[in-house]
């Protein structure tokens, strides 16, 4: 399968821990995306990527969140201190751009769903 | 700033009719992307369909069309013949397409349900 894969699927943890999530992109996709999605809503960007280059970052995203990619392939996000609130599902995904435009949708992968006690 | 507005949280519908589900936007952006997505129980984000802002037709995949009227700002999804497999969730989402602004932002989703 040559999908984008995010690992682990689910993570339970304590209020105060830190934890960390990997995301593997499609392999030729120089943009990488990490959205988070709560319960009855759509996702909410948080960051993006190009190639190593972290490109934009959300005000969702606090000091707490840290998002790196260091050889433009796989991405992880780590969250310090967790909260309560920081429970969601932790979507990336990643797409092609070429040039100045892009028309290529974003695949997204299955998710990391963070729930925290 | 983009916005994108579902204003049907759930709907039912009997199997091999057709339907439509409603998505309204609103950007400053001369040129954007209009997108679909849908989402099963098990959570995965899966592309359904695109609509570029500068398009003349309206969009086309399989059992999907998109019903763009841009000077309406609106952008829905029509899925005809529906299956049992279609029920999940369906976001409408779109982004800017020049470089630098391809953050996609969704709607909060309309969840749909297959009735044999």
């Amino acid at each position: 399968d040559t999908g984008v894969s995010q690992d682990p699927r689910h993570k339970i943890t304590k209020r105060g821990q830190n934890v960390t999530f990997r995301c593997d992109p499609i392999s030729e996709h120089n943009r990488l995306y990490w959205y988070r999605q709560t319960l009855g809503q759509g996702p909410e960007f948080l960051t993006y990527f190009q190639n190593e280059a972290q490109l934009e970052k959300s005000r969702l995203l606090s000091d707490r969140f840290s998002a790196e990619r260091p050889k433009g392939s796989f991405s992880t996000l780590e969250i310090q201190r967790t909260e309560q609130g920081d429970s969601a599902m932790y979507l990336c995904a990643s797409s092609l751009m070429t040039g100045g435009f892009s028309y290529n949708e974003q695949f997204f992968g299955p998710g990391t769903r963070l729930t925290v006690l | 700033a983009q916005k994108i507005t579902q204003t049907q949280p759930g709907m039912f519908v009997q199997e091999k009719e057709a339907v439509t589900l409603d998505c309204t936007y609103d950007t400053s952006d001369p040129s954007y992307g209009l997108f679909w997505y849908k989402q099963p129980s098990s959570g995965e984000m899966i592309f359904l369909i695109y609509q570029g802002s500068y398009d003349q037709q309206n969009a086309t995949e399989g059992r999907y069309s998109l019903n763009f009227q841009k000077a309406r700002k609106s952008a829905n999804l029509v899925i005809s013949a529906s299956q049992l497999g279609d029920s999940a969730m369906y976001f409408c989402a779109m982004r800017g397409i020049n470089f630098g602004n391809e953050k996609l932002t969704f709607g909060t989703g309309t969840r749909l349900t297959i009735i044999p």
